[in-house]
């Protein structure tokens, strides 16, 4: 069974920018949430969709946006991007919501 | 209230020694605690994980300790190998939803 696929890997932007992450879950998930990870601030939830509807929503500012598609499959949205957005963009699946949860390798968006 | 904090920050032990991470909570709500492994490079692994109603799980090596009293919860890795050198990662969630709290990560490195 494949796991969950993130792309793309690598992705470099200047400020005011924006940038759309994907991420395909693993097959029958229909859980997709989303974290950001940096040294300073660790892993941080942003949002989770299940069956194309945001269910819950981390601290973050309105610039940061994602949507799920019927197929399962989620996209992450950056608008205006600044230089505090240089993160690791993890995605992880569930069949169902929190229990358990299997991440991806994740999107590293750098911002210059 | 949503915090999870975890120590030490940095663990070294010696390769057949027992790596012991602690992490505590506030909220009470919460009611999965789950632990991950994290290489360089790659995303979060889910290792183990408990529920509230259970004081001790164990896989392998690996054994979580739950106290409900106490609003802590750790992770025990026996026999630890150099193999085991990675960051671990504690977390918790509340019911259905996919949002993990974690905290702050431990460096662990098993010397030969």
């Amino acid at each position: 069974k494949a796991g969950v696929t993130q792309t793309p890997r690598y992705l470099i932007k200047t400020r005011g920018q924006q940038v759309t992450l994907s991420c395909s879950p693993i097959s029958g998930h229909r859980s997709v949430s989303w974290y950001q990870q940096t040294p300073g601030q660790g892993l941080q939830f942003l949002f989770e969709y299940f069956s194309e509807t945001q269910r819950n929503k981390g601290n973050f500012p309105g610039r940061f946006s994602g949507r799920q598609f019927s197929n399962s499959r989620s996209e992450m949205n950056v608008s205006t991007l600044e230089l505090g957005d240089s993160a690791l963009y993890l995605c992880a699946s569930s069949l169902e919501g929190s229990t358990p949860q299997h991440f991806g390798d994740g999107t590293r968006l750098s911002i210059l | 209230q949503q915090q999870v904090k975890q120590s030490p920050q940095s663990l070294i032990v010696q390769k057949g020694g027992i790596s012991i991470i602690n992490c505590a909570y506030e909220n009470t709500a919460f009611d999965y605690f789950p632990w991950y492994q994290q290489f360089p490079g790659k995303g979060p692994a889910l290792l183990i994980a408990i529920r509230p109603d259970v004081s001790e799980k164990k896989e392998g090596r690996f054994t979580i300790s739950f106290n409900k009293s106490a609003k802590q919860f750790s992770l025990h890795i026996m026999d630890s190998q150099p193999g085991d050198s990675a960051t671990y990662f504690c977390a918790a969630s509340i019911g259905q939803g996919g949002k993990l709290i974690f905290g702050q990560g431990t460096e662990l490195s098993v010397k030969p």
